[in-house]
Formats: structure tokens, sequence, C-alpha cells
């Protein structure tokens, strides 16, 4: 399956963060969300084959990074409040989602 | 903005009844999946209908899917405590490369 790392961070307002994620075995895309509590999630970008492949209303201070070895990783920079969420990762066989989407159990960050 | 939306927010019922919940969405797809999330955590997928095709099963899950309305049902058949959980659709819609989520239907399942 997918797996997130850490599964729960304490940040200060301005701060860096680095969320890891590793996808599951054969996939070759992996996507981030962003969900609020109480709210669906929210497209962050995707990533496939370790370049950028479409991006969400979200500032460039969300950047990504995805390695050859299933491994990836979303930073957020300048951390304000209202990035407190719950941050999903998701790999899938194609671009599209053809076949579904498996997500990780997330990370929960709050910003204080 | 979420292309999805569920009704009802919230629903509760007794075990053994049957759930139903409704999506609706906005734009043409090319896919509709439901995912079910617990506490807050991961989401888990539990079934994918493709444009083409009407409805879908998969074991007590029972899924519609109407192009012409843009609209989507889930039935769970037979509910049990463990399947209180909120539920999500997504959609996939044609020349995007990522999912729509709605706000999600609250279950919750009363033994």
């Amino acid at each position: 399956g997918v797996t997130q790392s850490p599964t729960h961070l304490i940040k200060t307002r301005g701060q860096q963060v680095t969320l890891r994620c590793s996808s599951q075995s054969g996939h070759n895309t992996v996507s981030w969300y962003q969900q609020a509590l109480g709210q669906g999630p929210q497209f962050i970008f995707q990533y496939y084959r370790e370049e950028e492949n479409g991006r969400g209303n979200f500032p460039p201070r969300f950047s990504g990074l995805q390695f050859p070895n299933d491994s990836s990783e979303l930073n957020v920079n300048a951390l304000e409040l209202d990035d407190s969420a719950l941050y999903l990762c998701a790999s899938s066989l194609d671009r599209r989602g053809y076949y579904g989407y498996t997500f990780g159990s997330g990370t929960r960050l709050t910003v204080v | 903005s979420q292309q999805g939306e569920e009704d009802p927010q919230a629903l509760s019922i007794q075990e053994g009844e049957n759930a139903t919940m409704n999506c609706s969405y906005k734009t043409s797809i090319n896919n509709l999946q439901w995912y079910r999330q617990n506490s807050g955590r991961g989401l888990v997928h539990l079934i994918l209908i493709r444009s083409n095709e009407r409805e879908k099963h998969s074991g007590r899950l029972r899924v519609t899917l109407d192009t012409s309305k843009k609209s989507s049902s889930l039935l769970i058949t037979a509910s049990r405590a463990a399947d209180t959980a909120s539920y999500f659709c997504a959609t996939g819609g044609t020349g995007a490369n990522n999912l729509f989520f709605g706000t999600g239907t609250r279950l919750t399942v009363i033994p």
C-alpha cells in the first residue's frame, strides 16, 4: 500500500515542513491532497515519472519531489495557520487514475 | 472548488438497515469513485464506475450512475457498526489528472 510519515506534526507559523510518502510498488504516479477539517480533499499536485503533471489552486510555496524508488515528498514553505490540515498522498497506475487511487493514512499537520 | 456534492450530509441508521448516499456533480466525467474515511484518517477506495456504466456491485455495495442527471448513488446493504465512517464521492473529469471530491456523508450505524 501507500505509507506516509510522520502521522502527526506540529510546526510554528513561518517554518518549513517536509512530508513523505512511499507509493505502492508499480505505481508511477503520485498525487497529494489537502483535507481541511470537515471538508473533502483538495488536489494540490501530481507527479508522474518525477515531473510535476498538474497542479491545483495552491501557491508555489507548496512544492514536491518524486524519486525513482517509489518515494515522494511534499514541501511547504512559510507555513500559515490555514495550512493546518490532513495531507494525503495517493498513488495510481496511470496519470488519470483510470484504475483508481490508493491513498495513504495521511499526515496531520498543525500550524501554531 | 469541489465538484461533487453528497446528500445527505449526515445519516444515522440501525444495524442491519440499508444506507443510501447520493452524489451530484457538475461537469462531464470519465469515472466516479466512492471512498470511505474512518475518523479523519486515510481514504479507502470502495468502488469505481466508468461513465459508460450504469450500475456496479461489490459485496454489500451497489453504485449507480446517471450521467444525464450528473448523479450517482451508493447503497450499503445490511449495514454493520463497522460501516460507521464518512463516505466521499470523487469524480475523474475528462482531461483532468486529479479527483474532485465532495464534502462527504457522515454515516453512523447504531448497534
